[in-house]
């Protein structure tokens, strides 16, 4: 089983700032790695899937990089709306795994 | 528009199986590369991949949970079905059913049901 680490587990930020997010597997996933969204009492949303294409309708501030067993949710510029718990997911092979969520929160 | 909706008792006692259906809309789980998944999550916790089953009756479990996990699907009512046997109090969570199609990520989900396991 792949075990995919986030981090940090919380992420402070101020509006209008970046924030990176880290999503590590313990072996390669190639480029097949998706990001959610979840805030408080709603299902998670797809943001991010490829490791770096943007699902429909999801602002060009939020970008995805890596490949392999390193990938990165950057987020260019925090608006209100984007504090919210991130997962990252693999789907290379099964089973398919969730990382633990890095919340971003107002600093 | 694809729609999803869990349903299920809210509160089971341990050693009881659970049955929850998902009932969608805006796909057909007869079109080739479509699949639903089941996701949970504990109160204050991290998701949790539980079981997929595609529209070609292919199925795959949690390794962890393959043992008390059973997935169906309904074609002509558009309804993906899962059972967990014997449920504990730490498989109290919210369930997630999610559409998928080709590749094995998830969108949309479901609101989600919470299920309580409790005597």
């Amino acid at each position: 089983e792949i075990v995919m680490t986030q981090s940090p587990a919380t992420l402070s930020v101020s509006p209008g700032e970046r924030a990176t997010l880290s999503c590590r597997a313990s072996q390669s996933v190639s480029s097949n790695l998706a990001w959610y969204q979840q805030k408080p009492g709603q299902a998670p949303r797809l943001l991010i899937y490829g490791a770096s294409t943007r699902a429909t309708g999801i602002p060009a501030r939020f970008s995805g990089s890596g490949s392999g067993t390193e990938f990165t949710l950057t987020i260019s510029s925090l608006q209100s709306e984007d504090f919210a718990v991130y997962y990252c997911q693999h789907y290379n092979n099964w089973p398919l795994t969730f990382g633990g969520g890095t919340k971003v929160e107002i600093k | 528009q694809i729609t999803l909706k869990e349903s299920g008792p809210t509160l089971v006692k341990p050693t009881q199986t659970l049955t929850l259906t998902c009932t969608f809309s805006g796909f057909s789980l007869s079109t080739s590369g479509v699949g639903v998944g089941w996701i949970r999550q504990p109160p204050g916790k991290a998701l949790e991949w539980l079981a997929l089953i595609y529209w070609d009756d292919d199925k795959y479990y949690s390794p962890s949970l393959k043992s008390r996990l059973t997935i169906t699907k309904d074609t002509s009512k558009n309804q993906v079905v899962l059972t967990m046997t014997n449920m504990d109090p730490v498989d109290t969570a919210t369930y997630y059913c999610a559409h998928l199609k080709v590749s094995n990520w998830f969108d949309p989900w479901g609101q989600g049901t919470l299920v309580t396991v409790s005597s």
